[in-house]
């Protein structure tokens, strides 16, 4: 069975410009999360999606948004980008909820902003 | 925020010996999860315990939860070069995963 897919693996931005990362699930795999990890603030949730419906949302701007697809891949979008944002992004998938479910990620998409 | 707090936050051992991270956590829980990252790649879940469980063992992990302390254990037995990679403890709540911020563990040849 097919892991998490993460795509594109490496992205350079530079401020003010908007991205779109894509993530494959596992197949089967109907719930959809969203992290950013960084040096400094660690593993943060952004945002989980499960039947293209977002059931939690982390503690980030609105610049931040997702959807899910009735496919369940899912696309997180980031406006207006800063230097702050410059992450790696790991997108996880799961059966159920992240409550009682082991978690599958992606490799992530590093992110750079200049 | 952070709810799991791994210790320690850097481990160095060699070959053959035996790694002990811990984790502490603030709040109830209903289930507590250990991940590995290696260095540029993403998590992979290790082992998941339950609140009503004491101790859980996969190959050479061994898992153990004190819900009275809020604390969990991950002992990796026998280490090998290969364990080298960053341990994280995680707790759930509305299906966002909290994470630490992790302990990295070197094992040398």
């Amino acid at each position: 069975k097919a892991g998490v897919t993460q795509t594109p693996r490496y992205l350079i931005k530079t401020r003010g410009q908007q991205v779109t990362l894509s993530c494959s699930p596992i197949s089967g795999h109907r719930s959809v999360s969203w992290y950013q990890q960084t040096p400094g603030q660690g593993l943060q949730f952004l945002f989980e999606y499960f039947s293209e419906t977002q059931r939690n949302k982390g503690n980030f701007p609105g610049r931040f948004s997702g959807r899910q697809f009735s496919n369940s891949r899912s696309e997180m979008n980031v406006s207006t980008l800063e230097l702050g944002d410059s992450a790696l992004y790991l997108c996880a998938s799961s059966v159920g909820t992240a409550d009682n479910q082991p978690q599958h990620f992606g490799d992530g998409t590093r992110l750079s902003i200049l | 925020s952070q709810q799991g707090e791994e210790d320690p936050q850097a481990l160095s051992i060699q070959e053959g010996e035996n790694a002990t991270m811990n984790c502490s956590y603030k709040t109830s829980i209903n289930n507590l999860q250990w991940y590995r990252q290696n260095s540029g790649r993403g998590l992979v879940h290790l082992i998941l315990i339950r609140s009503n469980e004491r101790e859980k063992h996969s190959g050479r992990l061994r898992v153990t939860l004190d819900t009275s302390k809020k604390s969990s254990s991950l002992l990796i037995t026998a280490s090998r070069a290969a364990d080298t990679a960053s341990y994280f403890c995680a707790t759930s709540r509305r299906n966002a995963l909290n994470f630490g911020k992790g302990t990295s563990l070197l094992v040398t040849p």
